[in-house]
């Protein structure tokens, strides 16, 4: 398994102002994953972070709203950008550890935009 | 396009029920997960599934992945208050990528 932690773990931000998450792993990782949470709601995937290369993103996500960053092989950020009340949700990254295809996640960062 | 159906949505029983939640695609999967997720919390693993007609058993747990490794039940025998959460089911495509494709999630409750 891995140990994820997310910071911050929940903010209540002001629309138009901007969000950046962090997620730190216990031990280097290949793959990152960030995901995205709506009330009530499964997961859907924003993007998948490589170390050294530009994140890949799923339709329906763009760079300019969710930039992304994987500086190592154990650290990456997402960043909210000019966040609306729609983009209030449970923001989570995970890790691909073990084979198999396997993800472990992190706790989640919960965003509330006013 | 939701590629896994995951059934049912909710799910409301008393403690000492058994239960099955179903995960159904058209589509062939190199393995399939389920997760567990409380709220406030990340999910959690619970099984990895990636063989045809594979079944893994976590105590009251039953994971089973169909032979053409389209589908996956999860059974829970005698369920009790702590299983209560979100269960999710997700599948992986293409070996190599590991992408996940999530379910919609199942939503239990048991009630003492």
């Amino acid at each position: 398994s891995a140990v994820i932690s997310q910071k911050p773990s929940r903010d209540i931000c002001q629309r138009g102002t901007s969000l950046t998450i962090q997620c730190q792993v216990d031990s280097q990782v290949t793959m990152m994953f960030w995901y995205r949470q709506q009330p009530g709601q499964s997961l859907t995937l924003i993007a998948t972070a490589n170390q050294g290369s530009e994140a890949t993103y799923e339709s329906g996500f763009v760079i300019d709203k969710f930039p992304i960053s994987r500086p190592n092989l154990t650290f990456s950020t997402l960043t909210v950008s000019n966040m609306s009340p729609e983009d209030s949700s449970i923001y989570l990254c995970s890790v691909d550890r073990g084979g198999r295809e396997t993800q472990y996640f992190g706790p989640g960062t919960r965003l509330l935009v006013l | 396009t939701q590629l896994l159906e995951q059934s049912p949505q909710f799910l409301s029983i008393q403690e000492g029920e058994n239960l099955t939640v179903y995960c159904n695609s058209s589509s062939v999967f190199s393995s399939l997960q389920w997760y567990r997720q409380e709220p406030g919390e990340g999910p959690v693993l619970l099984v990895t599934v990636v063989t045809g007609g594979e079944v893994k058993k976590l105590k009251r747990l039953t994971f089973q992945f169909g032979d053409a490794r389209k589908d996956s039940s999860l059974h829970i025998t005698a369920a009790q208050t702590g299983d209560t959460g979100l269960y999710l089911c997700a599948g992986a495509r293409n070996g190599g990528y590991n992408k996940l494709i999530f379910g919609a999630g199942t939503r239990l409750a048991v009630h003492p």
